[in-house]
């Protein structure tokens, strides 16, 4: 099973909204509603933001959001600030007992 | 409050067999709500799932890896257990612990993290 498919790297202005891709197939992202979001900031663990394509863990700012159309889930990250920046991960469910990754996304505040 | 922390070698050499430990606490590992996950990073590189324990033995594991790892957990001592054989330098990476309730497939609290480096 390949990765999931997100671009190396997205940026924004503080207070302008971003949104990170993550593609995969019908077998993965397009076949489950188990989709998930991290943030990793350099030399930490990463930290859940999103699940299940739209929900939000207590704790988690409604700036961040998620969503999902066919085979391609996205986070969109509203109201940049300047700690937002740092490295995005998408997972998804891939049938078989199986999870995969994205490749991850390096997220600029400009 | 729930944590987690694992353990284990720093260092192990090619073909060698790793084990890391996760101890957790705040929460029980009985039931088939719960379960705890391994979740790998190499140096500047991506997350890569590896396996899965819910607490009523349930267990999951990595299609690329199947075949080098085991997944146990000793409930008694709020542990989970993970062995990798055929260690390869490309298996060098930070390796986390991870709590996943069941059946969302996601990861709510993770470890710090141990770093693993696999060099003769």
């Amino acid at each position: 099973q390949s990765a999931l498919t997100q671009p190396p790297s997205a940026s924004g202005s503080p207070g302008q909204s971003v949104t990170i891709s993550c593609t995969g197939t019908n077998s993965d992202i397009g076949g489950y509603k188990y989709v998930s979001w991290y943030q990793q900031h350099p030399g930490k663990a990463p930290k859940l933001l999103i699940y299940e394509v739209t929900k939000r863990p207590s704790g988690v700012p409604d700036r961040f959001s998620g969503s999902k159309s066919g085979n391609t889930a996205s986070l969109t990250v509203s109201g940049l600030q300047a700690e937002d920046e740092a490295d995005y991960y998408c997972n998804s469910y891939a049938g078989s007992n199986n999870l995969i990754f994205g490749g991850g996304t390096k997220l600029t505040v400009l | 409050q729930i944590t987690l922390k694992e353990s284990g070698p720093t260092l192990v050499k090619p073909t060698q067999t790793l084990t890391l430990t996760c101890t957790f606490s705040g929460f029980s590992l009985t039931t088939s709500a719960v379960g705890v996950g391994w979740i790998r990073q190499p140096p500047g590189k991506a997350l890569e799932w590896l396996a899965l324990i819910y607490g009523d033995d349930d267990k999951r594991q990595s299609p690329s890896l199947r075949g080098r790892l085991t997944i146990t957990k000793d409930t008694s001592k709020n542990q989970v257990v993970l062995t990798m054989t055929n260690m390869d330098p490309v298996d060098t990476a930070t390796y986390y612990c991870t709590h996943s309730p069941y059946p969302g497939f996601y990861f709510d609290y993770w470890g710090q993290g141990t770093l693993v480096t696999v060099s003769a």
